[in-house]
């Protein structure tokens, strides 16, 4: 079945560095991809997305590439800030069928000042 | 942009209770609805696919008469906790698809969290 691996956290970094959470992930034919990120006591929030390879998403300064080949989908940032900290989660669409997600475990992001 | 609402935010239940929680879509008809539950520090686990105007499909291991779903019009979908346990204690969120969306894209819900005493 599908499955998105994800780096394990937290990752702690701090303000202005650079950001780069792993994701790869295993299913049939063309699944559409996503970054969700979860605020302290919130709920999800779709960050970025692609649908189609070599598609770059890109929101609030982050970016992800879809990358068919390598089956990975990283989540980068060039300098984040203490606003950032959250716990993000890859996850995948199928092409067809219910289009159910398949999360990863997410990652935990910590931003020191 | 599109919104789901869920209620309750947070409810508290004493064990053997039927807790009902509910997710609307606010501004969208949504064919699907997702129901979702997650574990303190964990990831979202799929619980089962709501379908209006038909059965919802369950996955493996959930079980279907424990939590009750019901998808009655484009826009509200139920999950009823039955009997609920401790162990049902968790955070239950919902997302929804656009039906007039061509995209795969769901909206999710702020959740709600589950307490069994």
């Amino acid at each position: 079945g599908d499955s998105v691996t994800q780096m394990e956290g937290p990752v702690t970094l701090s303000e202005e560095a650079f950001l780069t959470i792993n994701c790869t992930y295993t299913a049939t034919g063309y699944p559409s991809l996503f970054w969700y990120v979860q605020y302290p006591g919130e709920g999800l929030q779709l960050l970025l997305k692609a649908t189609k390879a070599d598609d770059k998403g890109s929101n609030k300064g982050f970016e992800a590439t879809y990358r068919k080949e390598t089956t990975s989908f990283h989540l980068e940032k060039g300098s984040v800030q203490v606003s950032d900290s959250a716990v993000y989660f890859c996850a995948l669409s199928p092409s067809t069928g219910r289009r159910a997600l398949t999360f990863g475990s997410g990652t935990r992001l910590q931003v020191q000042p | 942009g599109a919104v789901v609402s869920q209620h309750p935010s947070w409810v508290i239940c004493k064990s053997g209770t039927s807790v009902k929680i509910e997710c609307r879509s606010l501004d969208f008809q949504a064919t699907t609805m997702f129901w979702y539950r997650q574990f303190p520090k964990q990831s979202l686990m799929l619980m089962a696919t709501s379908n209006e105007g038909s059965k919802a499909t369950y996955e493996q291991g959930v079980e279907k008469d424990k939590f009750l779903i019901n998808h009655a019009s484009l826009t509200l979908s139920t999950l009823t906790v039955t009997s609920a346990h401790p162990e049902d204690s968790s955070f239950y969120i919902c997302s929804a698809r656009d039906s007039g969306g061509a995209g795969s894209e769901q909206y999710f819900g702020p959740g709600t969290r589950l307490t069994v005493t």
